[in-house]
């Protein structure tokens, strides 16, 4: 149990385009998930807090305008890039959060590459 | 705010040796601690979690104990294996309130292991 997908994988797009990232609990539901960006060779960088129903919470210095995370259901958030630019390059990873326990579920992660 | 500090990477080690991964963190409250392992091109996987002092989070042979004294929160293996090569993060989550499981992570240490 306590899966999470994520959806695409992996994605090239050019720059000036947005691209949408899925994020899945599929077999739990989620009250909140997280988004994190990671560098290479880097740790992860939160980027917001979405909670179900609810306007996302962004950390500082991450653009809302920019990454927009809708999250319609327990089972769904998505993260949309906008206008994308080589500089958002980067490895996006959303996590699940279940029970009272501040355990954290992991999606595979979306390899996104702006040309 | 909160930090979690790992000892600095990269580790390389033989087959069958004693595996250390230091991490110390700063925290209000009382945090709960973790020890996430992220394998080449995957997100992030749970490997063993405390959320009070003294506790011993175990799995696959890693083990880790809740030292408030210290606030330290240290990764041992007894006898590694080529296949724990991997990135290792340490984070801790803070209790309750508007940041309800939201992780900090420390830098991360690869380690790889050799036959």
């Amino acid at each position: 149990g306590a899966v999470v997908s994520q959806h695409p994988s992996r994605v090239i797009c050019k720059s000036g385009t947005s691209v949408k990232i899925e994020c899945r609990s599929l077999d739990f539901q989620a009250t909140t998930m997280f988004w994190y960006r990671q560098f290479p060779k880097q740790s992860l960088m939160l980027m917001a807090t979405s909670n179900e129903g609810s306007k996302a919470t962004y950390e500082q210095g991450v653009e809302k305008d920019k990454f927009l995370i809708n999250h319609a259901s327990l089972t769904l958030s998505t993260l949309t890039v906008t206008s994308a630019h080589p500089e958002d390059s980067s490895f996006y990873i959303c996590s699940a959060g279940r029970g009272a326990q501040y355990e954290q579920y992991f999606g595979p992660g979306t390899r996104l590459t702006v040309t | 705010g909160n930090s979690v500090t790992q000892m600095e990477g990269p580790v390389t080690l033989s087959e069958e040796a004693f595996l250390t991964i230091n991490c110390t963190y700063t925290a209000t409250g009382y945090p709960s601690l973790f020890w996430y392992v992220q394998y080449p091109g995957e997100g992030l996987q749970l490997l063993l979690k405390a959320t009070k002092a003294d506790d011993k989070g175990s799995n696959k042979g890693f083990e880790a104990t809740y030292r408030k004294e210290t606030t330290s929160f240290h990764l041992e293996k007894g006898s590694v294996q080529v296949s724990d090569s991997a990135v290792y993060f340490c984070a801790l989550s803070d209790a309750g309130g508007t940041s309800y499981g939201k992780l900090t992570f420390g830098q991360g240490t690869i380690l790889t292991v050799h036959p």
